[in-house]
């Protein structure tokens, strides 16, 4: 199975400033017949599931704001808001979708200073 | 728009079987372009994949190793839902369990059911 490993578990970041959490995979989820990272990121915010942020390392779906952005390659990735507004405060996850048993990493919490 | 609606019980013996159903609007659970998943959550094991279905000209079945002797993921295109059936449970299997799910082309979670706790207490 391949491995998630997000740091840091909680993060305190003011309004308006840059928040970067990372994502690193046991071994890499780079297909190199097409040249894209199967790793996602979710937003989740409490009594609710999880909420599709990115994919393919750093495609946004659709609707998501731009202050999200995903980057990285191989086994190391970074999710970045750009800056934190009230509505991010959530939990962050990273998930691989390179192979069988699909698998998450542990959550980063996001709140503000 | 698809919409994934979750029932089930939400205290379950241990030594029993956890029955959950996901109905789904939207979309048909028999269509090519989406593929349907059980995911749980619990603070222990945090977001775990437990397994899905998909139909592409006929019905193919993926489980988590880990689960994979007593969960059975069945469709019923009668009704257009997606079962989840977890024999033998423990207090291990204390959960909130989703259904979601992907479309053909990447595995990641567009759509998600509501979440259903289930407790496994006698």
């Amino acid at each position: 199975d391949v491995v998630m490993t997000q740091s840091p578990d909680s993060l305190a970041v003011s309004l308006g400033e840059r928040a970067t959490i990372n994502c690193k995979s046991s071994q890499s989820v780079l297909y190199s017949s097409d040249n894209k990272n199967y790793l996602a990121w979710y937003q989740q915010k409490p009594r609710q599931p999880p909420k599709l942020l990115i994919y393919w390392a750093s495609t946004r779906e659709s609707g998501v704001p731009d202050r999200f952005s995903g980057s990285g390659s191989g086994t190391d990735f970074n999710l970045t808001i750009s800056s934190l507004q009230a509505e991010d405060v959530a939990v962050y996850y990273c998930q691989q979708h390179y192979s069988l048993p699909l698998t998450f990493g542990g959550g980063t919490k996001v709140e503000i200073k | 728009q698809v919409q994934l609606q979750q029932s089930g019980p939400g205290l379950v013996k241990p030594s029993q079987t956890l029955s959950l159903t996901c109905v789904v609007s939207g979309d048909s659970v028999s269509s090519n372009s989406g593929t349907w998943n059980w995911i749980r959550q619990s603070p222990s094991r945090g977001l775990e994949w437990l397994g899905r279905t998909y139909y592409r000209s006929k019905w193919s079945f993926d489980y988590a190793v880990s689960v994979k002797s007593r969960l059975t993921i069945r469709p019923d295109t009668s009704k257009n839902q997606i079962s989840l059936q977890l024999n033998s449970v423990t207090p291990e299997d204390t959960a909130v369990y989703y259904c979601a799910r992907n479309p053909a082309q990447v595995s990641t979670m567009i759509d998600w059911g509501q979440g259903t706790l289930v407790t496994v207490s006698s």
